[in-house]
């Protein structure tokens, strides 16, 4: 099956810097990749995703990047805010975009 | 317009001790997703259900037992706990097949003692 892995496990930068999530999928049928923000106490929530046709994607602020042949995604944070500050997931899934793989996290802490 | 619910937001259970998870949605979704999170591993899919009426297990099934009510409602049943239960769970749902984001509830954090 699908498995993600995700690096930084933490990643700490000064306000207004940039902020780069990396990670890694195995299957190769994969074709939509998701990334979520969770708050202190809270469900996860979708930010940004990007399907396989496609090699980047932007947001005001943050975007992702696809790399199909290496098999890798990133999601970039440009001028970091404190209210960034959280844990990121991304995830990969190739079954009727139903099933997600989650990787396991990234907390990003902003500091003023 | 409250999105997914879950009910509790906290419980402590007993080693042996039976219990339901509540989730609810309101969005009219038609799929929807019972997962555990877990320090240093992600959420990981227990259960899910595609539409009403079907169930399908997911990532980590064992231990577990879901009920898809109606439209509106997954249950997730725990049927004899155990401490390896212990983490936070999450119940999401998401719309049509092409509408992939899956909106998720605030969790539940269970304590298997």
């Amino acid at each position: 099956g699908e498995n993600v892995e995700q690096h930084p496990s933490t990643l700490s930068v000064q306000e207004g810097d940039s902020a780069v999530i990396k990670c890694t999928y195995s299957d190769s049928a994969s074709n939509y990749f998701p990334w979520y923000k969770q708050e202190l106490g809270k469900g996860p929530q979708l930010i940004i995703d990007i399907r396989s046709n496609v090699g980047e994607k932007k947001d005001q602020r943050i975007a992702v990047t696809l790399n199909k042949t290496a098999k890798h995604f990133s999601l970039h944070i440009t001028e970091t805010q404190p209210e960034d500050s959280a844990v990121y997931f991304c995830a990969a899934s190739n079954t009727g975009f139903q099933k997600l793989v989650f990787g396991t996290g990234t907390r990003l802490l902003v500091s003023p | 317009n409250a999105g997914v619910t879950q009910t509790p937001k906290f419980q402590v259970l007993k080693t042996g001790q039976s219990m339901t998870l509540q989730c609810a949605q309101d969005m009219n979704h038609n799929s929807m997703y019972w997962y555990r999170q877990d320090p240093g591993m992600g959420l990981r899919l227990i259960y899910y259900s595609a539409s009403e009426g079907t169930t399908d297990k997911g990532e980590v099934p064992n231990g577990y037992n879901v009920s898809r009510l109606n439209k509106r409602e997954f249950s997730l049943r725990l049927e004899s706990a155990a401490p390896s239960q212990t983490s936070v769970y999450f119940c999401a749902s998401s719309g049509t097949f092409r509408d992939n984001e899956q909106f998720f509830g605030p969790g539940t954090r269970l304590t298997v003692l």
